[in-house]
């Protein structure tokens, strides 16, 4: 079965340095997403993609992060300038229409 | 605002019991609630889909309910083996026909041998 792969696996970052998170949805799905995870806390809603545009983002998806989709098949997440409270489990999902599958996730520390 | 609750942080079932886990929302009207297994350091797992005109839904061992007048989903693992062991999540569309989720914040379930 096709799964959502993700790159790095684990991202050390000094706080106020940029990282990229990259992701290889499903090649037939048409949405994607990105969600993260602070330990110990609920899987949180950052932003979706469709039509090579955001459709949709939360509050925390702020002018420090944004995403692209540069060749069709990758799908990434910047973040500008990190901060200590960014570190989290980021994960990746796409879907063909309503459920998600989710890539293993990038665990993002901030120090 | 809208929020969901699972209502056990923590559930310990017997081997070969049924796991029931529970669900509750306010302030959404989802067209559908989903059902996904995380382990500890991976990504959510999809299991299960419901409808909000379906009752109930089955896969294997597992069944959900779903009941939009109660504002609550019910899913149950049968015959429940220590594998089944793991932090269940539900999940709900915000009723909009966006696709993005809003996740509870889990029950995790120990089977115990």
């Amino acid at each position: 079965e096709p799964e959502v792969t993700q790159t790095p696996s684990h991202q050390v970052t000094q706080m106020g340095q940029e990282v990229i998170l990259r992701c290889v949805p499903i090649s037939n799905h048409l949405y994607f997403y990105w969600y993260r995870q602070i330990l110990g806390q609920k899987v949180e809603f950052l932003v979706s993609f469709y039509n090579n545009e955001i459709s949709e983002k939360s509050e925390i998806f702020d002018d420090q992060f944004s995403v692209e989709r540069p060749d069709g098949s990758n799908f990434t997440l910047k973040i500008r300038s990190t901060k200590l409270e960014d570190s989290a489990m980021y994960f990746c999902a796409s879907s063909a229409g309503t459920s998600g599958r989710f890539g293993p996730g990038t665990r993002l520390l901030v120090l | 605002s809208q929020k969901i609750e699972q209502n056990s942080e923590a559930l310990n079932i017997q081997e070969g019991k049924t796991a029931t886990l529970t669900c509750n929302y306010t302030n959404y009207s989802p067209a559908y609630l989903q059902w996904y297994r995380q382990d500890p350091g991976r990504g959510p797992v999809f299991l299960l889909l419901i409808r909000e005109n379906e009752k109930e839904k089955r896969k294997e061992r597992l069944k959900v309910t779903f009941d939009t007048t109660l504002k609550q989903s019910l899913f149950h693992i049968t015959a429940s083996q220590p594998a089944d062991s793991a932090t269940y999540l539900c999940a709900l569309d915000d009723g909009f026909g966006n696709e993005k989720l809003t996740f509870g914040t889990g029950t995790r379930l120990t089977i115990i041998p």
